[in-house]
């Protein structure tokens, strides 16, 4: 079966970087995904990886490392806003269905 | 910003009834979604559906759950006997194509079957 693994939570200041790691498990793998969701909120985009490497966009960075099966994303100059969860997703097959992980709780303290 | 609309945004049913959750999609995207997520778990896939059919489905989307695009523009799931483990926020998604340019998530309907 599929199986990703983050960290449940994660804390950091303000201003601060923050990497989340992503471990998977996968049958098949064509590409990993971040969603950010605040509470309450719908999961929104940040980022694909379907080849190694690091991935920037803004203050987010996604990095993949296909031998490994893991791949993280780095919050650099964390603003309060921030603070959320965040959901690695794998694309397993050819298909477009997402495998989500169980996501990272991330609170920016000032 | 284009945005995935969906309606409503609180659905309390009782147990047995049947549901239709109802989405519109982003006009120019071909790719549709349903996702669930419980209560502080993780999100999960239902069913993608392309050129007017399902492309793929999960074990969670059993005989009970069936999806429609009735029109040009509505994308809906219907769950016929809901059970109260059916209690989750369903999220409507829409790609323009593959999913590395990521899905649009629209703001969810929280379905509590009681």
């Amino acid at each position: 079966g599929q199986s990703l693994e983050q960290p449940s939570e994660v804390t950091a200041v303000e201003g601060a970087i923050v990497q989340i790691n992503c471990t998977y498990q996968t049958s098949g793998f064509y590409g990993l995904s971040w969603y950010q969701q605040h509470d309450g909120g719908a999961p929104t985009f940040l980022s694909y990886n379907a080849l190694d490497g690091l991935e920037e966009t803004g203050r987010f960075s996604s990095f993949l490392s296909r031998s490994d099966s893991y791949g993280y994303l780095l919050l650099q100059e964390l603003q309060m806003k921030d603070s959320a969860s965040y959901f690695c997703a794998v694309r397993d097959n050819a298909g477009n269905m997402l495998t989500f992980g169980g996501g990272t709780r991330l609170m920016v303290k000032p | 910003e284009p945005e995935v609309t969906q309606t409503p945004s609180h659905q309390v049913t009782q147990m047995g009834q049947e549901v239709i959750l109802r989405c519109v999609p982003i006009s120019n995207h071909l790719y549709f979604y349903w996702y669930r997520q419980i209560l502080g778990q993780k999100v999960e896939f239902l069913v993608s559906f392309y050129n007017n059919e399902i492309s793929e489905k999960s074990e969670i989307f059993d005989d009970q759950f069936s999806v429609e695009r009735p029109d040009g523009s509505n994308f809906t799931l219907k769950i016929r006997s809901t059970k109260l483990e059916d209690s989750a926020m369903y999220f409507c998604a829409s790609s323009m194509t593959e999913v590395n340019y990521g899905y649009t998530f629209g703001s969810g309907t929280r379905l509590t079957v009681v």
